[in-house]
């Protein structure tokens, strides 16, 4: 069965002081692994995919990157407007995955001034 | 850019009532997913279709029902409500079978 798991469960940061949050999958073929930050009382909102070992991708002051069994999403300095729940969510390989994606519980970032 | 509307942002219903979720998405998607969120368990998905008429069960379907007549539209029908259906729900859509998804701004629903 495919798992997510995220780390931390939550992140309190001072604002520039940059950090990194885990997202650790078991699927049994990766296609797509995707980062989605969502503000409190709102939908998901897409940032990256990932689709093979090695790759990265960077937004402002997100960057993703990922492995074989991990990936990572790095704050760079961050601001108090990157406080959100981050998500990771995988999407498998298989005739019945019909692109269903399987997310993680998220990490809560909060970035004090 | 697409654009996923959920009908309500908030509701409130009673135990044992019929309750309808609607979803549009714009952008002549194919496929569309019901999620419910709650605190510690993250994204749970419910139903999911993938063609119009068409749907599949996902990880916790039971106590739901769901309705494609259109492409552009997708219900999630809580046939009796219960207090434990109480959650926000997430409607989303993909353009195709590999790619993320486009949400809904979510509908908070509270069962009394």
């Amino acid at each position: 069965e495919d798992q997510v798991t995220q780390s931390p469960e939550a992140l309190r940061l001072q604002e520039g002081e940059s950090s990194s949050l885990n997202c650790s999958y078991t699927v049994s073929g990766l296609r797509g692994l995707f980062w989605y930050r969502q503000d409190p009382g709102k939908g998901p909102e897409f940032l990256f995919t990932l689709y093979s070992a090695g790759e990265e991708k960077e937004k402002e002051r997100l960057k993703a990157t990922l492995t074989k069994k991990e990936s990572f999403l790095h704050i760079t300095a961050p601001k108090p407007e990157d406080s959100a729940t981050y998500l990771c969510a995988v999407q498998a390989w298989g005739s019945d995955s019909w692109g269903k994606l399987q997310f993680g519980a998220g990490t809560q970032v909060v970035v004090t001034p | 850019d697409v654009k996923v509307t959920q009908s309500s942002r908030y509701l409130v219903k009673r135990t044992g009532e019929k309750v309808f979720l609607e979803c549009v998405q714009d952008m002549d998607h194919e496929n569309m997913f019901w999620y419910r969120q709650d605190p510690g368990l993250g994204l749970r998905l419910i139903y999911f279709s993938y063609d119009v008429k068409m749907k599949e069960k996902g990880d916790i379907p039971e106590g739901y029902s769901v309705s494609r007549e259109k492409k552009e539209r997708f219900s999630l029908i809580l046939e009796s409500a219960s207090t434990n259906q109480t959650s926000m729900y997430l409607c989303a859509s993909s353009q195709s079978s590999r790619g993320g998804y486009t949400f809904g701004s979510g509908t908070r629903l509270t069962v009394v």
